[in-house]
């Protein structure tokens, strides 16, 4: 099993609203990454968690919030965001190992605010 | 000046045009990926390169360490090949790190 499965595929949310994003592997990888693509953007890295914990954060706005609960699931917690955070919100996965490993993508969550 | 920089940013080919896709960087890295997107899309892992060269199928991957220059080649290129490739590096350290990407090449092949 070489997936990353995240849901939703959309999400459209109020400004006001909480909402969460998940993102699942079962390869045994110990890093999982948040990244955020605007349109005709390359993505740009939010999060990075390794063996559960928190490594990097990019100077991501306390709206967004990350959870890596185990091995296998990373969520995002959404609250008062704004419409420019409007994008696709990919999730990926790696070995954790001292040689650099290939990561490995998602479908992404397109994320509309309203 | 982008830490990976890639050339052309766009490209349109008849199908069965051999295609190359160059990447540029100015950093060191511990390993380079060519990864593929199409439109409204995820993100695919086409290579992970960190010397020589790699061939999977129509697709090949080289690197120029000293350098520090990638290309993609694409063979006998066809319309289903039409995505957003993009070149993206791991910057030297060990670890988990997150990639830096390049803005993308937008290819399209027509029949």
């Amino acid at each position: 099993d070489t997936e990353v499965t995240q849901t939703p595929k959309h999400l459209v949310m109020g400004m006001t609203n909480k909402k969460s994003l998940k993102c699942e592997q079962h390869m045994g990888h110990r890093a999982m990454y948040w990244y955020k693509q605007k349109a005709k953007k390359p993505p740009e890295l939010m999060f990075v968690y390794s063996y559960e914990k928190l490594s990097i954060n990019e100077s991501v706005p306390s709206r967004f919030s990350p959870e890596c609960p185990n091995s296998s699931l990373l969520n995002l917690h959404l609250h008062a965001l704004q419409p420019e955070d409007s994008a696709l919100y990919l999730c990926a996965s790696s070995q954790v190992r001292d040689r650099a490993n290939e990561q490995y993508f998602g479908p992404g969550t397109r994320l509309t605010v309203t | 000046k982008n830490e990976v920089e890639q050339s052309p940013q766009n490209l349109t080919a008849q199908e069965g045009e051999f295609i190359t896709i160059n990447c540029s960087y100015s950093v060191g890295i511990s390993a380079l990926h060519w990864l593929q997107q199409h439109p409204g899309g995820g993100i695919v892992s086409l290579f992970m390169l960190s010397s020589g060269k790699k061939k999977h199928g129509r697709l090949i991957a080289t690197i120029n360490i000293q350098e520090k220059h990638s290309s993609l080649h694409i063979t006998a290129s066809h319309p289903r090949d039409s995505a957003v490739y993009i070149c993206a590096v791991r910057v030297s350290g060990g670890g988990a790190d997150g990639l830096t990407f390049g803005k993308g090449t937008h290819l399209i092949i027509q029949p």
